[in-house]
């Protein structure tokens, strides 16, 4: 079957920096997405990954490795408005969007 | 977990017709649904909020003539594009409110709709 998974919750510290991973088991792969959820909002899209490697914008990352099935979301001096929910999503074979359960942060002071 | 099936899955129509798109929560009941929209790398636009049983609320700029919506049961919405036009070409995504305290979105897969 198809799988994503991603930590149910993380926290950390105003100001540092937070990796959240995501490992997906699907069949075939079109592109990977993150997108931030704030409760009660649409969520807005972070980034799209299709290819190896990392790709940065301002203060938020993210990362590839087709081979290994995995990505992840890195996000820098981290700020209140960063407590949200991160969810990563896989395009399959069929470009049908399989999705991660979410990753709360929580951000403390 | 809880699932939520949509359907078809890839839909290519002609100018002019009507397309129904249906949401449903395999094994819990959603009293709201959403609607959403994706443009290629972009975010999710939401399009409208729909409550079993009522109308449903509409974004701005959204056409409620033009997307029919109707939440019928509890286990299922439709989306209805009307006299679709190429322009409406899209990634439609539906999400269900569900868990324990129903305030947790569970996404479907999507639905491409291309207008020729």
């Amino acid at each position: 079957g198809q799988n994503i998974d991603q930590p149910t919750e993380m926290t950390a510290t105003e100001g540092a920096i937070v990796q959240i991973n995501c490992t997906y088991q699907t069949s075939g792969f079109n592109g990977l997405f993150w997108y931030q959820q704030h409760a009660g909002e649409a969520p807005t899209f972070l980034s799209y990954n299709v290819l190896d490697g990392l790709e940065e914008k301002g203060r938020f990352s993210s990362f590839l490795s087709r081979s290994k099935g995995y990505s992840y979301l890195l996000l820098k001096e981290l700020q209140m408005k960063d407590s949200a929910s991160y969810l990563c999503a896989v395009l399959d074979s069929n470009y049908q969007l399989i999705w991660g359960a979410g990753t709360k942060l929580i951000i403390k002071p | 977990g809880a699932v939520v099936s949509q359907h078809p899955s890839w839909v290519i129509c002609k100018s002019g017709t009507s397309v129904k798109i249906e949401c449903r929560s395999l094994d819990f009941q959603a009293t709201t649904m959403f609607w959403y929209r994706q443009f290629p790398k972009q975010s999710l636009m939401l399009m409208a909020t729909s409550n079993e049983g009522s109308k449903a609320t509409y974004e701005q700029g959204v056409e409620k003539d033009k997307f029919l919506i109707n939440h019928a049961s509890l286990t299922l919405s439709t989306l209805t594009v009307t006299s679709a036009h190429p322009e409406d070409s899209s990634f439609y995504i539906c999400s269900a409110l569900g868990g324990a305290d129903y305030n947790e979105q569970f996404f479907g897969p999507g639905t491409r709709l291309t207008v020729l």
